[in-house]
């Protein structure tokens, strides 16, 4: 157990739907980070945060894709009108500008199936 | 379009054996490098971070960077059937927020 906790750690939803996924990172961690995997393939990056500001989101980000770190703690993923493309795991991992920045620690990850 | 790549297995080697699991990187400006450990099903697991030309040892794992020849690779010693699983090899610049970039894995698979 990393520190690093993902809510729902499973999620099956029809084509159509709005699903959100909540990550809790260690707590004195200030970057927090979204990731998709899909099977055979590595993390592919969507987003990240510094406190609660997106400082950068992956380009080929679907705009039905949306995430929020309100109050610099915990962030939220949404996808709305889900696809079946949308299939995959989605990884949040959390670091620490004070501790060397890019060491990042993952959580359990969220497994989304679209039907 | 930054890529890293490897081999995606998968490598067979006996227990008790040396596993090397090799990762190569297109963009020089990467700074930090980082092999993760991911059983099936689960999420990735950090074995090692490496940021300096050389080797780095931590156990039976030894990173090697050689950033003149954008490489890197992780060696198991004493292999055991328990290190079976998927190694990531991922890559980050310190200037662009950290972020990493994955390679797609190499399946590892240590028999008894």
């Amino acid at each position: 157990d990393t520190g690093v906790s993902q809510d729902p750690r499973h999620k099956i939803t029809k084509r159509g739907q709005n699903v959100t996924f909540r990550c809790d990172p260690i707590s004195e961690h200030n970057r927090l980070y979204w990731y998709r995997q899909t099977l055979g393939q590595g993390p592919e990056f969507l987003t990240y945060f510094q406190n609660e500001a997106q400082l950068e989101k992956s380009r080929l980000l679907s705009n039905r894709f949306s995430a929020e770190r309100p109050k610099g703690s915990f962030s939220t993923l949404e996808i709305q009108r889900t696809e079946q493309g949308d299939s995959a795991m989605y990884l949040c991992a959390s670091s620490s500008l004070r501790q060397g920045a890019d060491t990042q620690y993952f959580g359990p990850g969220t497994r989304l199936t679209v039907l | 379009q930054k890529e890293v790549e490897q081999n995606s297995g998968p490598l067979s080697v006996p227990e008790g054996a040396i596993a090397s699991l090799n990762c190569t990187y297109s963009d020089r400006v990467s700074q930090s490098f980082f092999w993760y450990r991911q059983y099936s099903g689960k999420s990735p697991e950090l074995i090692m971070s490496i940021y300096s030309n050389g080797d780095k040892e931590d156990g039976r794992f030894t990173a090697q960077l050689n950033k003149a020849s954008q490489y890197v690779s992780l060696l198991i010693r004493d292999s055991q059937p328990s290190d079976s699983a998927t190694y990531l090899c991922a890559v980050s610049e310190y200037n662009q927020g950290g972020k990493l970039i994955f390679g797609q894995g190499t399946e590892l698979s240590v028999k008894p």
